[in-house]
């Protein structure tokens, strides 16, 4: 069956550091792959877009890469701030022509300290 | 981008109950899915809801436990029939523009 997994533990990093997070999946072939932000009592937000035929996407201090031989993303924030303390899912588009239906992951909680 | 209310926000019901949830959005858009949250873990799709046909219920979701309507193209509502504290969760709606999802701030519900 198809499995996403994001580290469950908080990441705990200091501020001006890089943070990153990692999206593995397995038994599955998606078009794209998204990162989503969500603060508590929120709706997650969404944050990037990366499809299938790309290997690097950027916006403002937020990286991501995907690698669908290792069937892995990276998400990077560079100058990390506290403000960007929050929990951050990936999501999976379905294969080519499935619709607009995501399959999530668990999501990994960042927290960036002074 | 589209912006996404839901009502209520939160609601603490007694077992065997029923509620729903009203979903608004400021543009007319086709899908509609409704996801369900539960502590600590991520995301379930319960159903997609498209305007004018049934909605499609994911594996492990039936229509007698959460009907859902979708009247027009701006709104729809969840219903979590017959309640159990199982059902304590937060319950979003969410809509896809291309390949980006928005999604409401949720309703989070109580079962006692």
């Amino acid at each position: 069956s198809q499995k996403i997994e994001q580290n469950s533990e908080a990441l705990n990093i200091q501020e001006g550091k890089t943070a990153t997070l990692t999206c593995n999946y397995t038994n599955y072939s998606p078009a794209y792959l998204q990162w989503y932000r969500q603060d508590p009592g929120r709706g997650p937000v969404f944050l990037l877009l990366i499809r299938e035929n790309e290997k690097e996407k950027r916006k403002e201090r937020l990286k991501v890469t995907f690698d669908t031989t290792l069937k892995q993303s990276l998400f990077h924030i560079t100058a990390s701030q506290p403000a960007d303390s929050a929990t951050y899912l990936c999501a999976l588009g379905p294969i080519t022509g499935g619709g607009n239906k995501l399959t999530f992951g668990t999501g990994t909680q960042l927290k960036v300290e002074l | 981008s589209a912006v996404i209310s839901q009502k209520p926000s939160r609601d603490i019901c007694q077992r065997g109950t029923s509620l729903t949830i009203q979903c608004q959005v400021d543009s007319q858009v086709t899908m509609m899915f409704w996801y369900r949250q539960q502590p600590g873990q991520s995301l379930t799709l319960i159903a997609t809801a498209n305007q004018g046909s049934e909605a499609t219920y994911e594996s492990g979701f039936v229509i007698d436990k959460f009907p859902i309507s979708r009247p027009n193209l701006t709104f729809s509502t969840l219903t979590v029939s017959n309640m159990s504290p199982e059902d304590s969760s937060i319950y979003l709606c969410s809509v896809g523009t291309g390949n980006e999802q928005y999604f409401g701030p949720g309703t989070r519900l109580t079962v006692t």
